[in-house]
């Protein structure tokens, strides 16, 4: 039971270049999120998706797409990276869809960095 | 105003203190309280989960204050092991998790 797996570990891209954040669970856990880290900001809710099929903005989702593949993936897409992506990516996965006891387990975070 | 907001720090205590957080939150419609700790370069992970009668595991005590729209953390008898940063989490009434920035916490021998 590995939990929740991100990929990569680290990244460095230049300005306008893409990729995609990967992320798995294996706790089958219905919602899954998206944040960044940076300094000083504690962390920000970029997307989520709280069940198979679904997906919603959170408080910072310019400049990022995401898809469901299945009840086990999230993945999070840059288009055109720019400088102020740089920052660190926890994916998070929770059991009961949002609910107010909802407890977020993380994975171990993708650090991006964009030239 | 954040909608969740927490001292930075860092308080730098000597292994055996005492030391207490506090975390406010603007929503007062806000349903649910956490407690993470993240260490360096690492995930946050769920240290406890507060509740209204305010709840204790081990050395740690975590207490809400629905009146003054906080919630704190107290750690007793710290221990080296206890350095990290404490990040308090508020589920708010858009059932989304709202992160403060941060409290680190520095234990020296």
């Amino acid at each position: 039971n590995a939990g929740v797996t991100q990929t990569p570990k680290f990244q460095v891209l230049k300005t306008g270049q893409s990729m995609t954040l990967q992320c798995a669970q294996d706790m089958n856990h219905n919602s899954m999120y998206w944040y960044r880290q940076d300094p000083g900001m504690g962390l920000r809710l970029i997307y989520y998706s709280a069940s198979e099929g679904t997906t919603d903005k959170g408080e910072v989702p310019n400049g990022y797409n995401v898809s469901r593949l299945n009840k086990r993936e999230f993945s999070l897409r840059l288009e055109s990276a720019a400088p102020s992506q740089t920052s660190v990516y926890f994916c998070a996965s929770s059991d009961r869809q949002g609910l107010p006891t909802d407890t977020q387990y993380f994975g171990p975070g993708t650090r991006l960095t964009v030239l | 105003r954040k909608e969740v907001e927490q001292d930075p720090g860092p308080f730098n205590v000597p292994e055996g203190a005492t030391v207490a957080f506090n975390c406010t939150y603007s929503n007062s419609a806000s349903q649910s309280f956490f407690w993470y700790r993240q260490d360096c370069r690492k995930e946050p992970k769920l240290l406890m989960s507060v509740y209204s009668s305010g709840n204790e595991d081990g050395r740690f005590t975590a207490q809400l204050n629905r009146a003054s729209q906080y919630i704190s953390l107290l750690i007793r008898d710290s221990k080296l092991s206890d350095s990290a940063t404490y990040l308090c989490a508020v589920i708010n009434s858009s059932y989304k998790l709202i992160f403060g920035s941060g409290t680190r916490l520095l234990v020296r021998p």
